[in-house]
């Protein structure tokens, strides 16, 4: 089943905070987090493993709750180059990533 | 960090016909799967190409419509076969060394059948 993001979408000022969530109905390994921008292929921004490890970007951070199978990503003080849309992939037991329902952010000057 | 292409990048097809998609990656990777996008949708995973053996196909995708080969552990190709309107989408080619692993994505190809 897909994992749910909320919110579906998001318009900021420059400078502004932004929280992502994504939730999944199954036992989550790992979730990545991915921003694409429009006609571009998705790119990655972090992963982060059931037990603690984390691996990624410098400027944002997320969270990774297993017991509840969610994630929140943080976008803090956001730039106009954050605009996109973010999709989770979740991690189960396999190999293969599960993307979310997806998040359209738009950052404005 | 693992660099794809994607050969076509853009094609426009008849109906009936087929599409062979082309994923070419840079370094030895462990998985590559394919992906199908619709405009201003998620991406969903079509099957898991395995090196050496059958793809793994994810439920409402069959090996007869989207036939895929990994001859080596570099490159995959994805058929699209007996193409329809409905076919109409972008397919993503990724790669990575597992889900505990950065997984990257090629650039995509357009297909637009007509």
């Amino acid at each position: 089943q897909q994992p749910v993001q909320s919110p579906q979408a998001v318009i900021l000022r420059e400078g502004e905070d932004a929280v992502i969530n994504c939730s999944s109905s199954k036992a989550l390994y790992s979730v990545h987090w991915y921003r694409q921008k429009h006609g571009e292929a998705p790119v990655f921004l972090m992963i982060l493993l059931k037990g603690g490890e984390q691996k990624g970007h410098d400027k944002i951070s997320a969270s990774f709750n297993e017991k509840k199978q969610q994630s929140s990503l943080y976008l803090t003080a956001s730039q106009l180059s954050y605009s996109g849309t973010y999709f989770c992939g979740t991690g189960g037991a396999t190999n293969k990533l599960i993307f979310g329902t997806g998040t359209l952010l738009a950052v404005q000057p | 960090s693992a660099v794809i292409s994607q050969k076509p990048s853009r094609d426009i097809c008849q109906r009936g016909t087929s599409l062979t998609i082309q994923c070419q990656v840079d370094s030895q990777v462990t998985m590559m799967f394919w992906y199908r996008q619709q405009p201003g949708q998620s991406l969903t995973l079509i099957a898991t190409a395995n090196q050496g053996s059958e793809a793994t196909y994810e439920s409402g995708f069959v090996i007869d419509k989207f036939p895929i080969s990994r001859p080596n552990l570099t490159f995959s190709t994805l058929t699209v076969s007996n193409l329809s309107p409905e076919d109409s989408s972008i397919y993503l080619c990724s790669a990575g060394q597992g889900a505990r692993e950065t997984q990257y994505f090629g650039p995509g190809t357009r297909l637009l059948v007509l």
